[in-house]
């Protein structure tokens, strides 16, 4: 079964506007940690943003916040005031809390975002 | 040099070739990991080391050997491989393997297998 679900394989945004990414997340672990990644065309995967399960504000970083609903098993990134640098593929992750599973990062197949000037 | 490196960042290989790909990092952290990115295909993971220990194998080919000499570096050892190999192959680090700990990638090897 997937465990990241990423439903937006493209979208645009106005130069200044919002804009939210969707995620949402499979997993039976209480303990849990989901994470934002961007890739410009560069290839390098920068690290956005992070939310642990038992955190009970959403993370924010600047321009990025993470509107967590965890009922709902999803971490939607939300990025505020976009630039046309941040025209990139957007990666949502998640890692268990599991033993030697706490390793792993399973990603999201991630959103082509492209701003528009 | 900060953070994670690899190269190199392009290489192209005929099948019957041997090549290494080599990651860096720069961060003191204790895990290294090896990810292939393939076209319209999420991250793979296919390789994790903690302490130069490796602690995940990922069903991968025989034809892929990782190899971890020290907590710095990583090396992904290449021999006789096939065409749907040809992708991103990307190097990760991080501090540990809590929940918290995000991974920090280098900028890739774009591998082209012909």
């Amino acid at each position: 079964a997937q465990k990241i679900t990423q439903t937006q394989p493209g979208m645009f945004v106005q130069e200044k506007e919002a804009v939210t990414l969707d995620c949402t997340y499979d997993t039976s672990d209480q303990s849990y940690g989901l994470f934002w990644y961007k890739q410009p065309s560069s290839g390098e995967m920068i690290f956005l943003i992070y939310q642990g399960s038992y955190d009970e504000q959403n993370a924010t970083e600047g321009r990025y916040s993470l509107n967590f609903q965890k009922a709902r098993k999803s971490a939607n990134l939300v990025i505020s005031a976009s630039q046309l640098g941040d025209s990139a593929m957007y990666f949502c992750a998640m890692r268990e809390g599991q033993g030697d599973s706490s390793y792993k990062l399973i990603f999201g197949s991630g959103t082509r975002l492209l701003v528009r000037p | 040099e900060t953070g994670v490196t690899q190269t190199p960042r392009h290489l192209v290989m005929g099948m019957t070739n041997k090549k290494s790909l080599k990651c860096e990092q720069h961060l003191g952290h204790n895990a290294m990991y090896w990810y292939k990115q393939s076209a319209k295909k999420p991250l793979e993971l296919m390789f994790v080391y903690s302490l130069e220990e490796r602690v995940e194998n990922n069903s991968v080919p025989s034809r892929f050997s990782p190899e971890c000499p020290n907590s710095s570096h990583l090396f992904l050892h290449l021999h006789t491989l096939q065409p749907e190999d040809s992708a991103l192959y990307l190097c990760a680090s991080s501090q540990g393997p809590g929940l918290s700990y995000e991974q920090y990638f280098g900028p890739g090897t774009r591998l082209t297998v012909t």
